[in-house]
């Protein structure tokens, strides 16, 4: 089974401009959750989506926000960038039942200059 | 606010050595899970840990959870060197909820 995967696994961008980045959950998988991974702060939970709705936010301004399609993939965007928006973006897939492991992604690399 | 606290932040062991990392958290919740994380990489899901006494084992790597003392050991023993990496206690809320809260991490170096 193919797991987790984020597009793009790297990006540059410029203070101000905004940023999408795309989560593909394992199939059969409805939940998605986003984290924001920086040296500083550590792990930190922006979002989780099922079945397209948004059920958790983190503390994070509404500069972050996010989506989930119908197919369950995922999408994050980040408007107005800051230069501490740098970080790793990880998403994370979850099933329902069962036991609620969360496997995450290779993740995205966000620079922003 | 639940908060994970993990200690030490920072292991230097030798190979053979036996040593475990702490993982405190502050409100009642039974689910944990450790991860691990090598430079520049994502997160490896290492145990999943869904009750109070729950034991699982890996290799050199055992993990324990006692949810009335609201603490997780990640013990290893006979440490070797593929074992450096940084490892991560996580805790969710509870309920259908699936907001992982992490500890800072312990970064773990073995020595020869």
């Amino acid at each position: 089974k193919a797991g987790v995967t984020q597009t793009p696994r790297y990006l540059i961008k410029t203070r101000g401009q905004q940023v999408t980045l795309s989560c593909s959950p394992i199939s059969g998988h409805r939940s998605v959750s986003w984290y924001q991974q920086t040296p500083g702060q550590g792990l930190q939970f922006l979002f989780e989506y099922f079945s397209e709705t948004q059920r958790n936010k983190g503390n994070f301004p509404g500069r972050f926000s996010g989506r989930q399609f119908s197919n369950s993939r995922s999408e994050m965007n980040v408007s107005t960038l800051e230069l501490g928006d740098s970080a790793l973006y990880l998403c994370a897939s979850s099933v329902i039942a069962g036991v609620y492991e969360q496997y995450f992604g290779p993740g995205t690399r966000l620079t922003v200059t | 606010e639940l908060k994970v606290e993990q200690n030490p932040l920072f292991l230097s062991m030798q190979e053979g050595k036996n040593y475990t990392i702490y993982c405190n958290y502050s409100t009642t919740s039974d689910r944990l899970y450790w991860y691990r994380q090598d430079p520049g990489k994502s997160l490896e899901s290492l145990f999943v840990l869904l009750s109070n006494g729950a034991v699982k084992q890996e290799g050199r790597l055992m993990a324990s959870l006692d949810t009335k003392a609201r603490l997780s050991t990640l013990h290893i023993t006979a440490a070797v060197h593929d074992l450096s990496a940084t490892y991560f206690c996580a805790v969710d809320s509870g309920g259908s909820n699936y907001k992982l809260t992490f500890g800072k991490g312990t970064l773990l170096t073995v020595n020869p």
